[in-house]
């Protein structure tokens, strides 16, 4: 089966810290990993998605996630956190038997606290 | 900002009654998905569409139906709604890129009394 997994709920960060969110990965082949955000009463907004290449992506807003094949991880890292940043943040994977398909993970909020 | 449309935003039902969510991109794209999303929860796809007149069920049983007459549009329909319904409902369309991320729409928050 394919899937991801958030292990924190939360996670909770002081302004001007490093944040980090994390994600591991079950997939069969090379994945196609995605990050989202979430803020209140709204939809998911695509961050930045690794398919292949550096494993060091970037995205918006400052965030950018490393992807990691000896540990199934693809964690989202921010070097610098700002209280606009609190949100709930998911994780997805493409299926890759079946294109039109993606999993997303259970969510993680984070809150940065000034 | 994506040009995805959800409407409407928010809906208090009955039980028993039939609603459609609409749902509109006006991107061009082929592929629409339907996701369920409890409040700050994992979202489960319970339909996509490949094109006009493609529709497809997602992993989560549901006793929604879409339809997908026009490329740009993708309304969910329920036909009894229940109780169990009560959730929000995302919408999100992809491009026909390898890539494939998804843009979303705002959302329908559903409550059914």
């Amino acid at each position: 089966a394919q899937s991801v997994a958030q292990p924190e709920d939360q996670v909770n960060v002081a302004e001007g810290n490093p944040l980090t969110v994390k994600c591991t990965y079950s997939v069969s082949g090379n994945p196609y990993l995605f990050w989202y955000v979430q803020y209140p009463n709204r939809g998911l907004q695509f961050l930045l998605k690794y398919i292949t290449g550096d494993n060091l992506v970037k995205g918006s807003y400052g965030f950018e996630a490393e992807f990691n094949k000896s540990q199934t991880s693809f964690h989202l890292k921010k070097p610098s956190a700002l209280v606009s940043d609190s949100a709930l943040y998911f994780c997805a994977v493409r299926d890759m038997r079946n294109f039109n398909k993606f999993y997303f993970g259970s969510g993680t909020k984070l809150n940065v606290k000034p | 900002e994506a040009d995805i449309y959800q409407t409407p935003r928010y809906l208090v039902i009955g039980t028993g009654k039939k609603i459609t969510l609409e749902c509109s991109q006006t991107m061009g794209h082929d592929k629409m998905y339907w996701y369920q999303q409890d409040p700050g929860m994992e979202l489960h796809l319970i339909h996509y569409s490949y094109g006009v007149n493609s529709t497809e069920k997602g992993d989560l049983s549901s006793e929604s139906t879409v339809s997908r007459i026009r490329t740009e549009h993708f309304p969910l329909t329920l036909e009894s709604a229940r109780p169990s319904h009560t959730s929000q409902y995302l919408c999100a369309s992809a491009a026909d890129r390898e890539s494939g991320e998804q843009y979303f729409g705002p959302g329908t928050r559903l409550t059914v009394t």
